[in-house]
């Protein structure tokens, strides 16, 4: 199957520091990725779709501002997690279609552990 | 929200099939049925989809009721490594996957 990286797989940072997540397609282009957050013994919350070339379309109730999302090639998509608090420490992952609306399976990365302290 | 329930956690004995139902009264008749599984601490996997027939790959095996108001996925010969969170998802033509709490399987020697 196709696969889906993440950069880093986990990072420690002080509280008001801002923290980048790579998202990277290796073996396909992927038209739409996907961002999700998952916290302890929940499921997974879809944050936001990020569309190449577009701005991201955030989900109800996550901040735009505080979550940036950039989808620069048809291979990478980045996450932003700006001036980070304790309450943002989280499992982040990300996922890659290859094209929106085929019904083809989205392939997730392996996700990145943020603690923020 | 999610469109499909789920029981929280099931046990299998190693080497017996493990079946794993969802229910999912409210689908449409252009949404899929999805399943992707969860190991701790990874990232979600695909299993297997489906419309409205049953399907078969070489993880698992799909059954869809003729109602399309429920599902099961089937392991047929459950592994220790087979534990981990199995979501059921119904998806429409967005590409979204809304994930719903899923069934917690322990697969036990």
């Amino acid at each position: 199957g196709a696969v889906v990286s993440q950069h880093p797989s986990w990072v420690i940072c002080k509280s008001g520091t801002s923290v980048k997540i790579e998202c990277r397609s290796l073996d396909f282009q992927a038209t739409t990725m996907f961002w999700y957050r998952q916290f302890p013994k929940q499921s997974l919350m879809l944050m936001a779709t990020s569309n190449e070339g577009s701005k991201a379309t955030y989900e109800q109730g996550v901040e735009k501002d505080k979550f940036l999302i950039n989808h620069a090639s048809l291979t990478l998509s980045t996450l932003t997690v700006t001036s980070a608090h304790p309450e943002d420490s989280s499992f982040y992952i990300c996922s890659a279609a290859a094209a929106s609306g085929s019904y083809n399976e989205q392939f997730f990365g392996p996700g990145t552990r943020l603690t923020v302290l | 929200d999610a469109k499909t329930t789920q029981p929280p956690s099931m046990d299998c004995a190693e080497g017996r099939a493990a079946n794993l139902p969802c229910n999912h009264s409210t689908i449409s008749g252009n949404e899929y049925v999805y399943w992707y599984r969860q190991i701790h601490s990874q990232g979600p996997q695909y299993i297997i989809h489906g419309l409205k027939n049953n399907e078969t790959n070489e993880m698992a095996s799909l059954i869809i009721t003729e109602d399309r108001k429920s599902s099961t996925l089937i392991l047929p010969h459950a592994t220790l490594r087979d534990t981990a969170v199995y979501y059921c998802i119904v998806r429409d033509n967005t590409d979204k996957l809304i994930f719903g709490t899923g069934t917690r399987l322990q697969v036990f020697p």
